[in-house]
């Protein structure tokens, strides 16, 4: 079976440009969650998606936002780019919704923005 | 302060030695804990699955988890080069919707 896999994997983009990173979930699975990964702060939630609806939201400024489409694939969007969002962006899908179905994770989307 | 904290490392031993990570908690909620390897340019992998205080062993990897101290462990015995790696530990409570990590620890295993 497939694993998750998030497409691009390298971005560079400037400040006040907009991103959208694309996620697919391991088939089957219909939970998608987005992390935010950086060295300091370590990997934060950002949002999940199941069944196309977004059940939980992080902690994180309105610039980030997301969708889940019907085949349960989802996109994550920044707006205005800040210097501060250069990070690893990291999607886990999972079979149910919450934490308590294991989480498997994409290798990421390495995003620099100058 | 932080909901989960781990000292970073990074940390370097000897192949064969046992290795020794842990992170502390302030929400004595949390009842769900977990250790995560992530290899250089991977995302994380699901290594131990633990629930409420004490031990579980899966081959050269134990868990354990102290409930009263707000403290989680885990253990590599007979360390490989293989196992070089962060180590992510997470947990979350009954009814949650996500998950808290730690900042991770980087390992390096020598040959």
């Amino acid at each position: 079976k497939a694993g998750v896999t998030q497409t691009p994997r390298y971005l560079i983009k400037t400040r006040g440009q907009q991103v959208t990173l694309s996620c697919s979930p391991i088939s089957g699975h219909r939970s998608v969650s987005w992390y935010q990964q950086t060295p300091g702060q370590g990997l934060q939630f950002l949002f999940e998606y199941f069944s196309e609806t977004q059940r939980n939201k992080g902690n994180f400024p309105g610039r980030f936002s997301g969708r889940q489409f019907s085949n349960s694939r989802s996109e994550m969007n920044v707006s205005t780019l800040e210097l501060g969002d250069s990070a690893l962006y990291l999607c886990a899908s999972s079979l149910g919704a919450g934490a308590t179905d294991t989480q498997y994770f994409g290798p990421g989307t390495r995003l620099t923005v100058l | 302060q932080k909901e989960v904290e781990q000292d970073p490392g990074p940390l370097s031993v000897p192949e064969g030695a046992i290795v020794s990570l842990n992170c502390t908690y302030s929400n004595s909620a949390f009842q769900y804990f977990m250790w995560y390897r992530q290899y250089s340019r991977k995302g994380p992998e699901l290594l131990m699955y633990t629930y409420s205080s004490g031990n579980k062993e899966d081959g050269r990897f134990t868990a354990q988890v102290d409930k009263s101290s707000k403290y989680i462990s885990l253990f590599i015995r007979d360390s490989q080069p293989s196992d070089s790696a962060t180590y992510l530990c997470a947990m979350f409570q009954t009814g949650a919707n996500n998950l808290f990590f730690g900042t991770g620890t980087r390992l390096t295993v020598i040959p």
